[in-house]
């Protein structure tokens, strides 16, 4: 069984342009969600998809991220326009019910420059 | 708040044992994991205990939890060259158990 895969692995943009990453979840699990390391840091919750839905994107920065999961299946997650303080390694993840066990894909670095 | 705190680096000799520590700050914390991350890996998740639990062993690894000083440990016995990896520290809510809380990860480096 596949698990959690994100596209692409690795990302370099300029400050000011636009990437999106791509997030295909475990098969069958409801539950995605998106997490960040910045700069060796800890790593930070973004938001947590239901299905199609937000159950809580309380840890998105600010209104250049944008997270969508049409149709419940794979989620993407856009940064417009890209600056500096974004570059770090997004983490998705995925779960078949809030509370089981996450299982984590292996992170898209992106580097803004 | 919501905080977990752990060393940045570990440096320990093959065959002996490695003791990672972690603070974290939220009493109410419900959950308390370790995940791995090996180079270009995503996050495993290693093991994971109960807040209502003191100790949980499974094969080379002990985690010991003292939930009064809110601290948490994890020992690998027998340290091989294929643990060399970053370990994070996590907590959760049951009340909010899809939000993870991480710490800044303890990068344990094997020496022959």
């Amino acid at each position: 069984e596949a698990g959690v895969t994100q596209f692409p692995s690795h990302s370099v943009i300029e400050k000011g342009q636009t990437v999106t990453l791509r997030c295909d979840p475990i098969s069958g699990h409801d539950n995605l969600y998106w997490y960040r390391r910045v700069m060796g840091k800890e790593i930070k919750f973004l938001l947590h998809f239901v299905k199609e839905s937000k159950q809580d994107e309380s840890g998105m920065p600010n209104n250049r991220f944008l997270a969508e999961r049409t149709g419940g299946t794979y989620s993407t997650l856009k940064v417009q326009p890209a600056e500096l303080e974004d570059s770090g390694v997004y983490f998705c993840a995925s779960s078949q019910k809030v509370g089981t066990e996450a299982f984590f894909g292996q992170g898209t670095r992106l580097t803004v420059v | 708040g919501e905080d977990v705190e752990q060393s940045l680096f570990l440096s320990v000799r093959e065959g002996d044992s490695s003791v990672i520590n972690c603070t974290y700050t939220d009493s109410s914390s419900t959950y308390l994991y370790w995940y791995k991350q090996e180079p270009g890996a995503g996050l495993q998740l290693l093991t994971y205990i109960f807040s209502n639990m003191d100790m949980k062993q499974d094969q080379r690894l002990t985690v010991l939890l003292n939930k009064k000083d809110k601290h948490l440990s994890l020992r690998i016995a027998d340290t091989q060259t294929g643990d060399s990896a970053i370990y994070f520290c996590a907590e959760s809510k049951r009340s909010s158990a899809s939000k993870i809380i991480f710490g800044s990860g303890t990068r344990l480096s094997i020496r022959p």
